[in-house]
This record gives structure tokens, sequence and C-alpha cells, in this order.
């Protein structure tokens, strides 16, 4: 693994269904962060975590659930999927949450919600 | 609430320079960076600003003044493989990033 590595590459889901998106980074990052992105929106954080044990509410957590239990993994799961929930899926890393510190993104995960 | 403003779209000639302009509305600031994002991949860091003036990396510089809110990223002798849309983002006080809709630059041979 290089970098960070996220899956599935796509999905499509009934709506109602649950669905966990995974994303794994080999950097030793502290921080990982969940983004989503819209056409015509910017990326919008969804949750985030400071540390392995820890994780905070982003702009869009409503729906999203995540966890943290050890460095390298940060999975986010749609416990009930709704349309609204179509998008592109980030997952990204950083060394810290504060500084210069430049966050890494994986290649994303494109989920559609039917 | 919290703002950036970007133009949505940009047409530039190979070669030539050009100048994306970012303004923002934050509470509070911690930094502003630039990623770049070719169609259907992840974005990639560009530059960080957290003081005010130029940082200059290669081809690429970028601006920032804190006091009005103002950013640029310049991009001089322009490459086809840098058809891509730019992002702008500002770290607020809770040292969250918030998002630009982003630049979409394309560049005319």
């Amino acid at each position: 693994i290089a970098g960070i590595t996220q899956a599935p590459t796509s999905q499509i889901l009934a709506a109602g269904r649950r669905m966990t998106l995974r994303c794994t980074q080999d950097m030793r990052h502290n921080a990982m962060y969940w983004y989503r992105q819209d056409l015509g929106l910017g990326l919008r954080l969804i949750h985030y975590s400071n540390t392995a044990g820890t994780t905070g509410k982003g702009e869009v957590p409503d729906g999203y659930s995540v966890s943290r239990a050890n460095t390298d993994d940060f999975p986010l799961t749609l416990a009930s999927a709704v349309p609204s929930q179509t998008s592109v899926y980030f997952c990204a890393s950083s060394e810290a949450l504060a500084g210069g510190n430049e966050q890494f993104f994986g290649p994303g995960t494109r989920l559609t919600v039917l | 609430g919290q703002n950036i403003d970007q133009p949505t779209e940009m047409t530039a000639t190979e070669g030539a320079i050009v100048q994306i302009n970012c303004t923002y509305q934050t509470s509070g600031f911690n930094g502003l960076f630039w990623y770049q994002q070719h169609a259907g991949e992840a974005p990639t860091f560009l530059s960080y600003n957290v003081l005010d003036g130029l940082e200059e990396k290669g081809r690429f510089s970028s601006f920032l003044s804190r006091s009005k809110g103002y950013s640029y990223l310049l991009l001089k002798e322009l490459q086809m493989k840098d058809s891509a849309s730019y992002l702008c983002a500002v770290r607020d006080s809770n040292y969250q990033l918030i998002w630009g809709a982003g630049t979409k630059l394309i560049i005319k041979p």
C-alpha cells in the first residue's frame, strides 16, 4: 500500500441499505477525514479524526458515522442510505490537524443510491 | 456563514499566464491551501499560505492578503496538462478546511 486506499471504487446501492466505505493509509498520519464532493459544490467535511480513538463531526455529519480503532483505518458507514447521499466520497489524511500539513487524498468512492 | 468564492471557469492559452482568484469569509483563519484536481481524480496539494505575501514554487505561485480575505494562484507557462479544476480552501478556527467550489481551467492550444 502506498498512500491512501479506498474501497469500493464505485457502488450502486438501494435506498435503505447499510453501507461501509473503507479507507486505509500507510503514512502513519494522525488526522483523517471524510469528504463528499457534489457537482457545483466544494468538498464538504463529513467527519474527521484527530488521532486514533477520537472522532469529530464536520459540516454534514447527519446520516453518517465513523470509527477510528487504529491509526491506519477510518471507515465511513451509512446506516440507511438515501438518494441524497449519492456523491463522490474522498478519504484524506494529514500528519496533524493544525499547521501547514497538507491533506493527502484517496482515489475516491463513487456512490449511487437509488 | 463561511464562504469561499472562486470563478467557476476560466480559459487560457498554452504558454500564457493565468491568475485564479479566491476570496473568503470564514470564522477564523489558520492558513489557505490550493489544490489541483483533474477530472475523475483526487485533489492534490499545490500550495499553502499562512502569512501575507507570495509563495513561489516552480511555475505556480500563490499570494495571500489576510486583511482583504483574498488569495490568488498564478500559473505561468501554461501546459495542456494544467487543464484541471483548482480548489481554494481555508482552515478555520476549528482547524477544519472550508472549500470553494473550484475553478475549472481550460487550456487551449
